[in-house]
C-alpha cells in the first residue's frame, strides 16, 4: 500500500512571499488531516477534511492560511503572505474515517522563511 | 498551558542504556498514543493504550497507561541507535475529536 504522499520535500521563501504544499492521502481515506509541526515540538492540527468537506479549521489562521480538498482525493495548503514565525514542518495525514481511526502520516514539506 | 507534558524534554544516552519517558496530564483519557518520529520523516503510531493500568510490549520498547489514565509511560530496554528520534504521546479531544500530540521526547542513543 502506497503511502501519503507530499510534495515538495523542502522549500525556501522569502516573508510575504506566498507557497503550497500537496498532499496525496492513501487510496480510500476518505479523512485528511493538515499539520504544523514547529521545530521541537508536537504537530498541531490545522485543518481536517472529511471527503471535501471542512470538519475542524479551528486552529488555522484563516487570514494568511487556506486549504482545500476540491474532489475529496488530494489536497493542497497555500499560505499568502508568509511570516518569518511560518517557518516548520507541514504534515499531512490520512485516516480510513473519522473518529480514533489510526493516521498515517506522510513525510511532510519542510518551509524556511528568509 | 498544555495538554500533554512530556518529559524529559531531551534524553542522550549510549547504547545499551535503559530509560523511561513520562507523558503527564491532568484530564482523563479514554485512550492514549505513542508516536516515534524519525528525522525527516512523519510520526508512526507505536502502540495505543486503553485499559488503565495496561502494560503492553513491542519488542524492546514497554508502554504502560496509568491507572487513573491520565499518564502513561515508555520504557526503552537496552537502547540502540536505531531507537533515535522524537517519542510523542498523543490522545484524542477537543469537539470534533481530534488527536492532540504531546511536547515530545528528543531521545538520541550513541553508539
Amino acid at each position: 500500500e502506497a503511502g501519503v504522499a507530499q510534495s515538495p520535500r523542502y522549500k525556501i521563501i522569502e516573508k510575504r512571499q506566498s507557497v503550497a504544499f500537496w498532499c496525496n492521502p492513501i487510496s480510500g481515506h476518505a479523512t485528511l488531516y493538515w499539520y504544523q509541526q514547529i521545530l521541537g515540538q508536537g504537530p498541531k492540527l490545522l485543518i481536517q477534511f472529511q471527503n471535501n468537506g471542512v470538519v475542524d479549521d479551528s486552529q488555522l489562521p484563516k487570514d494568511r492560511f487556506s486549504a482545500e480538498r476540491l474532489k475529496g482525493v488530494d489536497s493542497t495548503l497555500k499560505i499568502q503572505p508568509a511570516k518569518l514565525e511560518d517557518s516548520a514542518v507541514y504534515l499531512c495525514a490520512s485516516s480510513l474515517g473519522m473518529g480514533n481511526q489510526p493516521q498515517h502520516f506522510g513525510d511532510g514539506t519542510r518551509l524556511s522563511i528568509l | 498551558t498544555q495538554l500533554l507534558e512530556q518529559s524529559p524534554q531531551f534524553l542522550s544516552i549510549q547504547e545499551g542504556e535503559n530509560l523511561t519517558v513520562y507523558c503527564n496530564s491532568s484530564s482523563v483519557f479514554s485512550s492514549l498514543q505513542w508516536y516515534r518520529q524519525e528525522p525527516g520523516e512523519g510520526p508512526v503510531l507505536l502502540v495505543t493504550v486503553v485499559t488503565g493500568g495496561e502494560v503492553k510490549k513491542l519488542k524492546r520498547l514497554t508502554f504502560q497507561f496509568g491507572d487513573a489514565r491520565k499518564d502513561s509511560s515508555l520504557h526503552i530496554t537496552a537502547a540502540q541507535p536505531g531507537d533515535t528520534g522524537l517519542y510523542l504521546c498523543a490522545v484524542f479531544g477537543g469537539a470534533t475529536n481530534k488527536l492532540i500530540f504531546g511536547t515530545g521526547t528528543l531521545l538520541a542513543v550513541q553508539p
